[in-house]
């Protein structure tokens, strides 16, 4: 059973489009977040969300919008795709406040602007 | 406020030697402390966790770390590299409580010559 899954695992599409990426979980867990890996291999955290709310937004433009239906979903929407954004997206999650806080991460989506 | 240096980007053993791969970290309260393997291509894997239980801590593949307060370090160590060892590795530390984030260091390519 996949714990966190992650569609597509590849994206190549041109500047300016508008994409999404999408995850889930089924560990039940509480907070689910975003990183970026950039080219480098550096992984910088975007988004998480607790409980349906935003509790963690670092300095990533507003293009970037997560949008959570409900507590196993958390798909990242972008806007007007800019060549910086290439980079691989991970999707990862971790239970609650009272559990440990390590994260369990998807297998990534390699995204290439044009 | 936590962080992470990993002292080296590039680390190289031959096979069957030992492998030592550095992290120290910084961070306001008692940390809790992650390695965690990336291989090709692919999202990263929970190696071992540090949570204050026990101060050297055992993970999977032969791996374990140290957790040093007086040196603020977290080394990882295995005693034999393997081919399969070939990978990134990250540290990563977490303040815990309600943020639940996790800060990772800049991360270590491991390469094992034959």
């Amino acid at each position: 059973d996949t714990a966190v899954s992650q569609t597509p695992k590849y994206l190549v599409t041109q500047m300016g489009n508008d994409k999404s990426i999408k995850c889930e979980q089924n560990l039940g867990h509480d907070t689910m977040y975003w990183y970026k890996q950039d080219s480098k291999k550096f992984l910088k955290i975007m988004f998480s969300y607790n409980n349906k709310e935003l509790i963690i937004n670092e300095t990533v433009p507003n293009r970037f919008s997560p949008k959570s239906p409900d507590k196993a979903h958390l798909n990242l929407h972008i806007n007007s795709l800019e060549l910086g954004d290439s980079a691989v997206y991970f999707c990862a999650s971790s239970g609650g406040t009272r559990s440990l806080p390590e994260q369990f991460f998807g297998p990534g989506t390699r995204l290439t602007v044009l | 406020a936590q962080s992470v240096t990993q002292l080296g980007s590039h680390v190289s053993v031959s096979e069957g030697a030992l492998v030592l791969l550095r992290c120290n970290y910084s961070s306001s309260v008692p940390p809790y402390l992650f390695w965690y393997v990336q291989y090709p291509n692919q999202g990263l894997q929970l190696l071992l966790k540090y949570t204050s239980a026990a101060t050297l801590v055992k993970g999977i593949n032969g791996f374990e770390a140290e957790f040093k307060k007086s040196e603020t370090s977290f080394h990882l160590t295995k005693p034999s590299a393997h081919m399969s060892d070939a990978a990134e590795y990250f540290c990563a530390v977490s303040e815990g409580g309600s943020a639940r984030q996790l800060t990772f260091g800049s991360g270590t390519q491991l390469t094992v010559l034959p």
